[in-house]
């Protein structure tokens, strides 16, 4: 089945770590995106990439680090720079119709706690 | 260029109905709908393009009105599986990169 996975589930860090959260899709799709949801808010863009060896800062990317080598694959690094990593992290992927993304697919997300 | 929704919250009864909002301050070049189940990944409604166009899906529909850059959702005789939180995502027609923001989410109860 075609799908977006994001792994871990639940992710437990200690402060000053540095820790990576997987994501992988089988879709084909070009387009991935890293979002990040706290309690109560709504998706805030942390980094996209529209093909591969290309990504672009979203609105919340400090303390953050991408990379996109690979088309399935689009991992994302918490790093000991970002002051509040205690969230909800969300991955999706879509691809393009003409000019238009087509619709999102989301992983389950994974939630990380700073312990 | 994360897109206002309105309004946060509302509650209903089953059967009545519901419009949430959504409105970006730059030209938008199409307008994404999204409903979260809490504790889940949010799961796809519907798409809008620049051109004004309506869509459906059940009893669940949406309009675009590209001069206002304004997006609405209407739910009608709203049944309790659609509670839950609804976000708009918005792609801005300037530039090249496609960066999919969204607003931050209006939480819709359903009471039975």
């Amino acid at each position: 089945d075609g799908g977006i996975t994001q792994s871990p589930k639940y992710l437990f860090r200690k402060e000053g770590q540095n820790v990576t959260l997987s994501c992988e899709q089988n879709l084909n799709h070009d387009a991935m995106y890293w979002y990040r949801q706290d309690p109560g808010q709504g998706l805030r863009l942390i980094y996209y990439s529209q093909i591969v060896n290309d990504f672009q800062k979203g609105d919340i990317a400090e303390g953050y680090s991408v990379s996109r080598e690979k088309k399935e694959s689009f991992p994302l690094t918490v790093t000991s720079a970002q002051k509040n990593p205690t969230a909800f992290y969300l991955c999706a992927s879509s691809t393009m119709a003409g000019e238009a993304n087509t619709e999102a697919f989301f992983g389950q997300g994974t939630r990380l706690t700073v312990v | 260029q994360q897109p206002v929704q309105s309004p946060q919250a509302v509650i209903l009864r089953e059967g009545e109905d519901a419009v949430i909002n959504c409105s970006s301050s730059k030209a938008l070049y199409s307008v994404h709908w999204y409903r979260q189940k809490h504790g889940e990944a949010p799961v796809f409604l519907m798409i809008l393009l620049k051109g004004g166009e309506q869509k459906g899906h059940e009893k669940i529909s949406a309009s675009f009105n590209e001069k206002k850059q304004q997006s609405s959702l209407y739910l009608t005789a709203s049944q309790l599986s659609y509670s839950g939180t609804y976000f708009c995502g918005i792609l801005l027609s300037s530039g090249s990169a496609r960066q999919l923001t969204f607003g931050s989410g209006t939480q819709l109860t359903v009471l039975p």
